[in-house]
């Protein structure tokens, strides 16, 4: 199976800050990989797939680049609504696996 | 509205059988492929299974080979997992996830899921 592993697990910033969450992937995916947030309590919400297209009706704000190993999550002016948990998602091959995952909290 | 409805879950104890639900309504459901995820308390998402629109092509993750069946009702608009001979460590909250297709350039295609259910929680306890 290919190992997805995000870093960091966990940080805090603040609003209006510019962020950044790495994934790697164990093997090369080309560009077969998903960004989802997740809320407590709620279900996981799509926000990036292709390595860098945007879910209709995601913010722009959010941005996503990489590809092969390698990706990348940007959101370029955090707002309050986004502080949750990310993951990112291989989808490349089954078993489809996910990172571990990224707390962001308010600082 | 896409909608994806999870019922069936609760408490059952160790060895026990259970078989969630997942009700889709919004859209086509027979043109989709569609998962199984869940997600441990405290815990990341771990993928379950798959099944394709017809229903003909299954996969399943290694942690649950052998005891969980998922199934589909293309006439109902419905998705199931019949979970069989459960432990403790499938305590968690499982959601069903519809599948969309991304092709690139050479033709080879994987698939994200776009939209998930609120999930259901199945708790194994003696």
């Amino acid at each position: 199976a290919i190992r997805m592993t995000q870093s960091p697990s966990s940080f805090s910033a603040s609003t209006g800050d510019r962020v950044t969450i790495t994934c790697r992937a164990s093997q090369g995916i080309s560009s077969y990989l998903a960004w989802y947030q997740q809320k407590p309590g709620k279900a996981p919400k799509l926000l990036i797939y292709a390595a860098s297209t945007l879910q209709s009706g995601v913010p722009s704000r959010f941005s996503g680049s990489g590809s092969g190993t390698d990706f990348t999550l940007t959101i370029s002016c955090l707002q309050s609504e986004d502080f949750a948990t990310y993951y990112c998602q291989q989808y490349y091959s089954y078993p489809i696996t996910f990172g571990q995952g990224t707390r962001l909290e308010i600082k | 509205e896409v909608q994806l409805v999870e019922s069936g879950g609760g408490l059952v104890q160790p060895g026990g059988s259970l078989r969630l639900s997942c009700a889709a309504s919004g859209f086509t459901f027979s043109s989709y492929e569609m998962n199984w995820v869940r997600q441990a308390p405290g815990k990341g998402l771990e993928w379950v299974s798959y099944i394709s629109s017809s229903g003909s092509t299954i996969y399943y993750a290694d942690s649950v080979k052998g005891r969980f069946t998922i199934s589909r009702d293309n006439a109902k608009n419905s998705l199931y997992l019949q979970m069989n001979s459960l432990r403790a460590e499938d305590t968690a909250v499982y959601y069903c996830a519809r599948a969309v297709r991304y092709y690139d350039s050479s033709g080879y295609y994987g698939r994200y899921f776009d939209y998930w259910g609120q999930g259901t929680l199945v708790t194994v306890s003696s």
